[in-house]
């Protein structure tokens, strides 16, 4: 079955501080991985895309990395800011219409 | 550029009543659309999808439809809510390329049945 596991559920952090999620996954065949942030009552909007052959991908303060072979993925925040807070989504594509979503991680960022 | 609308924005509704939910794209020909349904702390899931005006193909069996009147408008329907139906509702749009089914989300439509 395919399937996307995310961990922690949920975090609060200090602004300024460092954070990183988890993505571990049984998709197969594998196409990419896309890191998505949700804002609350909004939809997902794409922060990162890897294919099998990409290990690391950065966008701003956002690093996403891929480890194929045991099928895990991770996300790190650098020097979070309160705009960070939203929900982080792991998202799977086999290369067709049927993507495979994580439930995603709520991360709160205080002040 | 592309853009994505939806609505209505929110939306309560009484168990038994209809629902019509829209969705249209602007700036892309032929995109392959996309329903979804997002509960709290759980994945979204996948409803309908559709490759062309009057083309649905439905991934879950409930008491819900799909259709696609024209090529960048695609419209979910019920004809009778039940309180299950509550959620946040997302519609999509990609075009197949180099990698793979890249899917833009819009803003949402949050449905509550009481």
């Amino acid at each position: 079955k395919n399937q996307v596991e995310q961990s922690p559920q949920s975090l609060i952090i200090l602004e300024g501080k460092n954070c990183t999620l988890q993505c571990n996954y049984t998709v197969s065949p594998f196409s990419n991985l896309r890191w998505y942030k949700q804002d609350t009552g909004r939809g997902p909007v794409s922060l990162t895309i890897m294919t099998f052959s990409e290990n690391t991908k950065s966008n701003g303060r956002y690093t996403a990395t891929l480890d194929a072979d045991t099928k895990q993925s991770s996300l790190h925040i650098t020097a979070s800011q309160l705009s960070d807070s939203a929900s982080y989504i792991c998202v799977v594509s086999r290369g067709d219409y049927k993507l495979s979503f994580g439930a995603g991680t709520t991360v709160t960022v205080r002040a | 550029s592309q853009t994505i609308h939806q609505w209505p924005a929110t939306l309560v509704q009484p168990v038994g009543s209809p629902l019509s939910l829209e969705c249209t794209v602007e700036g892309t020909s032929n995109p392959n659309l996309y329903w979804y349904r997002q509960a709290a702390g759980r994945g979204l899931q996948l409803l309908f999808y559709s490759v062309g005006i009057g083309q649905i193909s439905s991934e879950v069996p409930q008491n819900l439809s799909a259709s696609r009147p024209q090529d960048r408008q695609f419209i979910l329907s019920s004809k009778k809510l039940l309180l299950s139906d509550s959620g946040f509702y997302l519609c999509a749009w990609s075009v197949l390329g180099g990698l793979g089914d890249t899917q833009y989300f819009g803003p949402g439509t949050r449905l509550t049945v009481l």
